[in-house]
């Protein structure tokens, strides 16, 4: 059972442009959502999180934008640049318990020049 | 450098061999946790430790799979008799978690391939 949906799969965006990605969650417990870049043969970096308390939080050119009665939550990315192309992944956790995280597909951004 | 290591960083083996992975977290970090990844997906839990008790484990984990954490510090993992579906990304990460905090930060992984 997949608890984190993401979308798009894919994502091509012109320098300077806005990236957009979303990810909705089924699991009423989680109350912590992180988002991830990862480059080809590197591990996940985490970039900005958000907790359900707050509707929105921004970091740089990066901002999460939350929505708790839909479940739903998206990355913005600023002024996309050419080194921002990578992977990115959603994911939930729920601090009170185990604090796994229960992660998304993918995103894969392309940002071009 | 004081981030999560991962040792080796790639793996070959053959199918029915045993295999080891290694992580180190960040220093005083608390939990520790394994996923796997496979091509085009994100990660997936495997298990995960609070300094050295191993408190929860996947339907992913098969018996074949066995992970410690001796002294509550580094970890490691260990498939018996791999088969070629264990090949995939391992990937260690590491937390020092409080009631407000819950932030993990991941290795570099171990990709296996089993031929």
């Amino acid at each position: 059972q997949q608890q984190v949906k993401q979308s798009p799969q894919s994502l091509i965006v012109q320098k300077g442009g806005i990236s957009i990605i979303n990810c909705a969650y089924e699991n009423t417990a989680f109350d912590y959502f992180p988002w991830y870049q990862q480059f080809p043969g590197k591990g996940p970096a985490l970039l900005i999180a958000i907790r359900p308390d707050v509707s929105e939080k921004k970091e740089g050119r990066f901002t999460i934008s939350f929505n708790k009665s839909a479940k739903q939550f998206s990355l913005h990315i600023m002024d996309s640049q050419p080194g921002d192309s990578a992977t990115y992944f959603c994911a939930a956790g729920s601090t009170g318990t185990a604090s796994k995280l229960t992660f998304g597909t993918g995103t894969r951004l392309q940002v071009t020049l | 450098d004081t981030g999560v290591s991962q040792n080796p960083r790639h793996k070959i083996t053959k199918r029915g061999q045993n295999v080891t992975f290694r992580c180190d977290p960040i220093s005083e970090h608390n939990r520790l946790y394994w996923y796997r990844q496979t091509l085009g997906q994100g990660p997936e839990f495997l298990t995960y430790f609070q300094n050295e008790a191993q408190l929860e484990k996947s339907r992913l984990l098969s018996d074949r799979f066995s992970a410690e954490r001796p002294k509550g510090s580094f970890s490691t993992l260990e498939i018996q008799r791999t088969e070629q579906g264990d090949s995939a990304m391992y990937l260690c990460a590491s937390s020092f978690t409080s009631a407000h905090n819950n932030e993990q930060f991941f290795g570099p992984g171990t990709r296996l391939t089993v031929l």
